[in-house]
């Protein structure tokens, strides 16, 4: 069974700096192309970075490219998000997801963190 | 940009009865060359992340019962539970991966007990 285990979240200022990390487990993740998901408040997701298995690729949404930095350590299993300039429109749990193809679909997600951007 | 406009934004149904939700996509998602339509559909419970439901706009994911179903092409699709549980209960999410990697998702529909 596939876990994903999201860790990092935390209350930052605006203009602040997080890393998020993604621990998982029950898949072959060097082979497996991850991406993060963000849920505002009372809205839809949305897809915010993708990852290839190898690192190779990275692909992020227009909203935050330039401020985030997606990574990962295929020997510790762990996917990473580094945010930066973080802004109030940020505020959002931030999942960790599976892609059941590569930049698709998600077939597996964490339980997500909480990031909070506020003064 | 792919927009995905769901409606309703909110339904409520009896139970074993049955619910629609729809979702229509600014520009087709339909690939001519594999015959796909690149587009996915989710569940998500309170306090729970999304869970896919169905992809290539009507293949059901492994563990999904066989009262929801999923229809559609181009630009109009649907999700249908034939006969609704108390456990449906739930905000249901469109999402197109055709415009590959600028993945969008629809603004969601909640489906209630009447």
């Amino acid at each position: 069974e596939v876990q994903l285990l999201e860790s990092g979240g935390d209350l930052v200022q605006p203009g602040g700096s997080l890393r998020l990390s993604c621990a998982a487990s029950g898949l072959t993740f060097s082979s497996t192309a991850m991406s993060w998901v963000r849920q505002a408040p009372g809205k839809g997701p949305e897809w915010v970075s993708g990852i290839s298995g190898s690192g190779d690729n990275t692909h992020y949404a227009d909203s935050v490219k330039g401020r985030f930095t997606i990574s990962r350590d295929n020997s510790k299993n762990t996917l990473y998000l580094q945010m930066n300039g973080l802004r109030v429109e940020d505020t959002a749990i931030y999942y960790c997801a599976k892609d059941k193809f590569s930049l698709a679909t998600f077939d597996s997600w964490g339980q997500g963190t909480l990031v909070t951007v506020s003064s | 940009d792919f927009v995905l406009t769901q409606s309703p934004d909110s339904l409520a149904v009896s139970l074993g009865e049955r619910a629609t939700i729809n979702c229509r996509s600014s520009q087709s998602v339909f690939y001519r060359s594999n015959k796909k339509n690149y587009l996915a559909w989710y569940q998500q419970k309170p306090g729970q992340p999304p869970k896919l439901l169905f992809y290539w706009a009507s293949t059901r994911e492994s563990g999904v019962p066989d009262r929801f179903s999923a229809s559609g092409s181009a630009t109009d699709f649907t999700l249908t539970i034939s006969s609704l549980q108390a456990e449906d209960v739930a905000v249901y999410y469109c999402q197109q991966y055709y415009d590959t990697p600028r993945l969008t998702f629809g603004g969601g529909t909640k489906v209630e007990i009447k």
